[in-house]
């Protein structure tokens, strides 16, 4: 079946350090993939999406780019902020488009000032 | 707007109990979503209702059971609780079903501890 596979946590970096969070997939066809983050206390959010290969999802200085020949959709910042800090979590959905997300496990950040 | 309500907050029940969870989604969506959230397994999909039907049902024991009013509210309800059903229970809503159509709005979930 579909799966996601997230670099282990937790990831701990200085403020205005380079962010590089991998994500690969396994999946048939062409999946929909998303990032959400999750800050303490709080639900689960959508950060960025893409649809199809070659896609860039973009948000909040946030960016992914959808590669079908590597399976892959790595979440990257060139500058993270203090506020950064939370859990960053891989998603798919298959191209019906009718299946839930299957998530990746999550990766936490925290930046330290 | 309003966002997605999850009641209770937290709770805390024995083996043997049974427990329903509470989601009020953001006014207007039709979709509501459930998922467990533990440390070893990540985020599971329970199942999905869509205008008061079930269209997606996770892997699951028959334990683990769900409905929607027709306000689609939705609950979830697990009997005979085990201590690894103890976990965060996620909330989604959405306008429509499939995640392709809009994005998913989580609540703050529902924090079971089972002793």
């Amino acid at each position: 079946g579909d799966s996601v596979t997230q670099m282990e946590g937790p990831v701990t970096l200085s403020e205005e350090a380079f962010l590089t969070i991998n994500c690969t997939y396994t999946a048939t066809g062409y999946p929909s993939l998303f990032w959400y983050v999750q800050y303490p206390g709080e639900g689960l959010q959508l950060l960025l999406k893409a649809t199809k290969a070659d896609d860039k999802g973009s948000n909040k200085g946030f960016e992914a780019t959808y590669r079908k020949e590597t399976t892959s959709f790595h979440l990257e910042k060139g500058s993270v902020q203090v506020s950064d800090s939370a859990v960053y979590f891989c998603a798919l959905s298959d191209q019906s488009g009718n299946t839930p997300l299957v998530f990746g496990k999550g990766t936490r950040l925290s930046v330290i000032a | 707007k309003a966002g997605v309500t999850q009641t209770p907050r937290y709770l805390i029940k024995t083996r043997g109990q049974q427990v329903t969870l509470s989601c009020s989604p953001i006014s207007g969506h039709r979709s509501v979503s459930w998922y467990q959230q533990t440390p070893g397994q990540g985020l599971q999909f329970l199942f999905e209702y869509f205008s008061e039907t079930q269209r997606n049902k996770g892997n699951f024991p028959g334990r683990f059971s769900g409905r929607q009013f027709s306000n689609s509210r939705s609950e979830m309800n697990v009997s005979t609780l085990e201590l690894g059903d103890s976990a965060l229970y996620l909330c989604a809503s959405s306008l429509e079903s499939g995640p392709n159509t809009g994005e998913l709005f989580f609540g703050e979930g529902s924090r079971l501890t089972v002793l």
